[in-house]
């Protein structure tokens, strides 16, 4: 079926205000992983979920960083009170069980 | 920590003509290696995963091969339409996480 979908691809937003961002996995996957991608960097780890628990979120930069998945689908990444240094791409993986990740075109954050 | 480091940054070929992009790794017990091709404003996309050393993987004009400390991804008589920037992630087995660690990247121009 369809690929990893992510919204909305922009957001741009101002200082302080709360943002939610969200991811539509691939159908039937297990796990969902939320990845953080500055300009000319690798993707950062920032937490997934298998099914609807949430497995690892080591990688959330501070607790204005929060993440859900309530029925084990659709996942929503939220940042609350948001700052400049929040500014960057934000994707969204899943994954069938096969140890293939597959990402999603990622959310451009723009904090003003 | 798992760290991934990759080099050059960038490359720049003419059509035909081959080379090897390197990722060095450490990480503690490896679960695997992963490379992604990235093109511009787009998710990575999933090429090879390899396991242990020794191993090799081929698609089309990419070889990958693997030893206990580095990756590397072959590239045979590239064309034009293999620019991209190619990311190498590994998996470590601390903590049992499921998360990737990335490179930075290489960023690879072939020109015709």
């Amino acid at each position: 079926g369809a690929g990893v979908s992510q919204s909305p691809r922009y957001k741009v937003t101002k200082r302080g205000q709360d943002v939610a961002l969200r991811c539509d996995p691939i159908s039937g996957h297990v796990s969902l992983y939320w990845y953080r991608q500055a300009l000319g960097q690798g993707p950062e780890f920032l937490t997934y979920f298998n099914y609807e628990a949430q497995q690892d979120k080591s990688g959330l930069p501070n607790d204005r960083f929060s993440a859900e998945r309530p029925e084990g689908s659709i996942s929503t990444l939220t940042i609350q009170r948001t700052e400049q240094r929040d500014s960057a791409m934000y994707r969204c993986a899943s994954s069938g069980g096969s140890r293939v990740w597959y990402f999603g075109p990622g959310t451009r954050l723009l904090v003003l | 920590e798992d760290q991934v480091t990759q080099s050059p940054e960038a490359l720049r070929l003419q059509e035909g003509e081959s080379s090897s992009l390197n990722c060095s790794y450490t990480v503690s017990g490896l679960r695997g290696l992963f490379w992604y091709r990235q093109d511009p404003g787009k998710g990575p996309e999933f090429l090879f995963t390899l396991y242990s050393a020794g191993e090799e993987k081929e698609k089309e004009r990419l070889k990958a091969t693997l030893t206990k400390k580095e990756s590397f991804l072959h590239i045979t008589a590239p064309k034009p339409e293999d620019s991209a920037t190619y990311l190498c992630a590994v998996q470590g087995t601390q903590g049992g996480s499921e998360k990737l660690v990335f490179g930075k990247g290489t960023k690879l121009t072939v020109n015709p």
